[in-house]
């Protein structure tokens, strides 16, 4: 669900190690998840995406898993870079009717050299 | 390809005036454009969905009379902050969305308004 947070969580990793992004949405009937990305003063950048009939996806460097179980989706990013550094966020839309995405709250990921 | 655009990237603007941010799709037609606003280290909330050639819908919370939006073409969305005040001063991205079957909206950079 929509989310309103005055303070980012933040996770630090050390530069090539992998790094594990959370995210818990709340609506049941969604059917689309995505990851983005943004960095300091730039709009949101696509990472990657996963529907709702499937549990992982993959893409370069980067996977994706979903649980529908437990309503939670989580971001894998392997062999992290300087250039990773950025806040992420997960963000869900429903399945009929609305085409509008719901962003969760955003991850800082700090990569330390 | 998927290239949106915003003008202007950061406008400051004395309380009381009206400033207007446009939001274009460079390489495709984008029937329908999203207005988000950003306030510092929170995520992104919607205020608006707009549809080209029809009213914008707006969130629960968001003035219609402030916060005007035209989506005039497949190309081109426009928000119009009118009156505004320092506590309008915000990060406002847009997106655009090609339509139906695609789900992915692809996003602007970005514009921050400062509101003195």
């Amino acid at each position: 669900g929509e989310s309103v947070g005055l303070h980012l969580p933040t996770l630090s990793v050390q530069e090539g190690d992998n790094s594990i992004i959370n995210c818990a949405y709340s609506n049941s009937a969604s059917d689309y998840f995505i990851w983005y990305k943004q960095e300091s003063g730039k709009g949101p950048q696509f990472i990657i995406d996963i529907r709702s009939n499937m549990d992982k996806r993959q893409g370069q460097r980067v996977t994706v898993l979903l649980n529908k179980t437990v309503k939670h989706l989580s971001l894998q990013i392997a062999a992290t870079q300087p250039g990773d550094s950025a806040v992420y966020f997960c963000a869900e839309k429903e399945a009929q009717g609305a085409q509008k995405l719901v962003f969760g709250q955003g991850t800082r990921l700090t990569i330390n050299p | 390809g998927a290239v949106v655009s915003q003008h202007p990237s950061r406008v400051i603007c004395k309380s009381g005036t009206s400033v207007k941010i446009e939001c274009r799709s460079l390489d495709f037609q984008a029937t329908t454009m999203f207005w988000y606003r950003q306030f510092p280290k929170q995520s992104l909330m919607l205020m608006a969905t707009s549809n080209e050639g029809s009213k914008a819908t707006y969130e629960q919370g968001v003035e219609k009379d402030k916060f005007l939006i035209n989506h005039a073409s497949l190309t081109l969305s426009t928000l119009t902050v009118t009156s505004a005040h320092p506590e309008d001063s915000s990060f406002y991205i847009c997106s655009a969305r090609p339509g139906l079957p695609y789900n992915e909206q692809f996003f602007g950079p970005g514009t921050r308004l400062t509101v003195l």
